[in-house]
């Protein structure tokens, strides 16, 4: 079936600009995390929603970054005011559970590469 | 804080050899501990956990609570292992995961 999917693949944009990144979980996954990955580095927990739901938001930044899942399934991150520290690779996963189930496996999507120039 | 530490950037050997990929961890409670791999263009997916103690392509890890490391072993390097590995943590009840930084292994031929 079809995997964790994201959209756009890259992105480039000027700084001060406002991007959205979208992000397909695997159907029927309650659980789906953003992470952001800079050069170098591991992914870096951004976001966790069950459900429609933030769980676990405490990664995120600062207050120019937000994400939003309003039915449970598609989310997508908003960026306001981009600065050039935030280009990284943005990725996104889905897990059929929350954590402590060995159902928890995490699937992965392609992230999405953001540039500000 | 937890925190996980992967202190080689690279690590390279030749087909056959045994490799050890280091994973070192900092957390007073109980963690659970994650192998993900990358290959070449290819997503991140998740190798093994700690808790099912399952051997997969060949590779086991075993968590040393006293050591507080979560060492990636495999007695016989194959070129197709050459790839990106990552170890991950979470702890019982949250869910946001730390990852280490990343060991890229090369297999040569």
């Amino acid at each position: 079936g079809a995997g964790v999917s994201q959209t756009p693949s890259n992105k480039v944009t000027e700084k001060g600009k406002y991007v959205e990144l979208r992000c397909d979980p695997i159907s029927g996954h309650t659980a789906l995390y953003w992470y952001r990955q800079s050069l170098g580095q591991g992914p870096e927990f951004l976001i966790y929603f069950q459900g429609t739901g933030a769980a676990d938001d405490s990664g995120l930044p600062n207050d120019r970054f937000f994400a939003v899942r309003p039915e449970g399934s598609v989310s997508t991150l908003k960026i306001q005011r981009t600065e050039r520290g935030d280009s990284a690779v943005y990725l996104c996963a889905s897990s059929l559970t929350s954590s402590g189930s060995t159902t928890d496996t995490q699937y992965f999507g392609p992230g999405t590469r953001l540039t500000v120039l | 804080a937890q925190r996980v530490t992967q202190p080689e950037k690279l690590l390279s050997v030749f087909k056959g050899a045994p490799v050890e990929l280091k994973c070192n961890y900092s957390y007073s409670g109980s963690p659970e501990l994650f192998w993900y791999v990358q290959y070449s263009r290819q997503r991140l997916q998740l190798l093994l956990r700690h808790i099912s103690r399952e051997s997969i392509k060949g590779f086991t890890a075993d968590l040393n609570k006293g050591e507080t490391s979560f060492h990636l072993k495999k007695p016989f390097a194959q070129e197709e292992d050459s790839a990106m590995y990552y170890c991950a943590l979470t702890t019982s009840g949250t869910y946001k995961y730390i990852f280490g930084t990343g060991t890229r292994l090369k297999v040569l031929a």
